[in-house]
């Protein structure tokens, strides 16, 4: 069956510092990866999609890449600040198929 | 605001209850997806529509059910409910079927006493 990890349940860092989350994946061939954010108790907010066929993904100060013979996907904050605290979720996805999410890590950004 | 909401926010019933959870999505989207999230389950996709009919059907119980009417709001209901049922509830939509992103609405927090 699918399964979906991301590296660990939090991570903590320094402000000013870059945060790499990562998100694994086996039994599945995602056409395509997204990234969420959540904040405790409210919806996740999108941030970014990347395509199986792109490397890399940039916004902002966000970076997104998409490995898939790795079967992996990296997902950076670089200039972290406290206020991107917040757990990140990947979900992956297939045309006509729907998305299956990750657990999520828990960031912590420390002033 | 992602321009779905949900209600109620807040819902606390008892073991054997039926409850209804409501979700408008945003103006002009034809998608509606429903999540459950609780602290040891992530978010579990449960059903999605699109522009009124069922497209998929996740991890959803046979105690669980949803429609979506042709204003394209949806309601997903939840019978015989049980203490495991608390969690929150997550409707999202797309305007499109397939990669699109999806918009979170802000969920329905339900506990089962």
């Amino acid at each position: 069956s699918q399964k979906i990890e991301q590296n660990s349940e939090a991570l903590n860092i320094q402000e000013g510092k870059t945060a790499t989350l990562t998100c694994n994946y086996t039994n599945y061939s995602p056409a395509y990866l997204q990234w969420y954010r959540q904040d405790p108790g409210r919806g996740p907010v999108f941030l970014l999609l990347i395509r199986e066929n792109e490397k890399e993904k940039r916004k902002e100060r966000l970076k997104v890449t998409f490995d898939t013979t790795l079967k992996q996907s990296l997902f950076h904050i670089t200039a972290s600040q406290p206020a991107d605290s917040a757990t990140y979720l990947c979900a992956l996805g297939n045309y006509g198929q729907n998305f299956v999410f990750g657990p999520g890590t828990r960031l912590s950004v420390l002033p | 605001d992602s321009g779905v909401t949900q209600t109620p926010k807040h819902l606390i019933t008892a073991t054997g209850q039926r409850v209804t959870l409501r979700c408008s999505p945003r103006s002009g989207d034809l998608s509606v997806y429903w999540y459950q999230q609780s602290l040891d389950q992530g978010l579990q996709f449960l059903i999605q529509y699109y522009n009124g009919e069922e497209r998929a059907k996740g991890n959803i119980l046979e105690r669980f059910s949803a429609q979506q009417f042709p204003d394209l709001h949806s309601e997903l209901n939840l019978s015989s409910l049980e203490l495991g049922d608390s969690a929150l509830y997550f409707c999202a939509s797309s305007g499109v079927e397939g990669y699109n992103e999806q918009f979170f609405g802000p969920g329905t927090r339900l506990t089962v006493l």
